[in-house]
């Protein structure tokens, strides 16, 4: 079975600063994996995904993740925080597409300015 | 393009009753998920419905139920409520053609009393 663990359920961080969330993985074959983001108030939207291509998968906002298999990892990042960022975001992990999307807790991003 | 959209907003209900939500995908999307988030426990998986036909199903009981009508909207039962049904429901819906991403609804917020 997979599943996700996103480690730390609350990040603070400086406006400007590097914002690191981490998220590991266990799946039995080759996962595709995404981060989505939540703003209050509403759903969730995908920042970036990971389907097999380039490990390194660019997203929208600035942010980006790098498939690391070795350490079954696909942290999330992005070099200077705005204060926009402050969001909720899920990890999550497919086998088949979107059909089965396992998401993590997710991780509560707060901009100190 | 009008986005996924659910009704209501918020519903609440008392421990026992019937609680029914709606949802209706992006234009041209044929595949509905519905996700509960519940606080502390991140989103679940609940049911997926492709064409029409309950394709997926999540760790829930019976009680959990829905359907997909001819026009792709779909609506989602809960019956004998429990206070632990309190969640935010979120609807999503993409093409089921592989690795879609998902584009997610607002939700319905359920608060059991």
């Amino acid at each position: 079975a997979q599943s996700v663990t996103q480690l730390g359920s609350h990040v603070s961080v400086s406006e400007g600063a590097l914002v690191l969330l981490r998220c590991n993985y266990s799946s039995s074959v080759p996962p595709y994996l995404f981060w989505y983001v939540q703003y209050p108030n509403q759903g969730l939207q995908l920042l970036l995904k990971y389907t097999s291509a380039a490990t390194l998968v660019k997203g929208i906002n600035g942010f980006e993740a790098e498939f690391k298999k070795s350490e079954t990892s696909f942290h999330l990042t992005k070099p200077s925080a705005h204060m926009s960022d402050a969001a909720e975001y899920f990890c999550a992990v497919s086998d088949r597409g979107a059909q089965k999307l396992v998401f993590g807790q997710g991780t509560r991003l707060t901009i100190n300015p | 393009e009008a986005g996924v959209t659910q009704s209501p907003t918020h519903l609440i209900k008392t421990r026992g009753q019937q609680a029914t939500l709606r949802c209706s995908p992006i234009s041209g999307h044929t595949s509905v998920y519905w996700y509960q988030q519940a606080l502390g426990l991140g989103l679940q998986f609940l049911l997926w419905y492709d064409e029409g036909e309950e394709r997926n199903r999540g760790n829930f009981p019976p009680r959990f139920s829905g359907r997909q009508f001819p026009n792709y909207s779909s609506e989602l039962n809960v019956n004998a409520l429990e206070l632990e049904d309190s969640a935010l429901y979120l609807c999503a819906s993409n093409r089921a053609t592989g690795n879609e991403k998902l584009f997610f609804g607002s939700g319905t917020q359920l608060s059991v009393l």
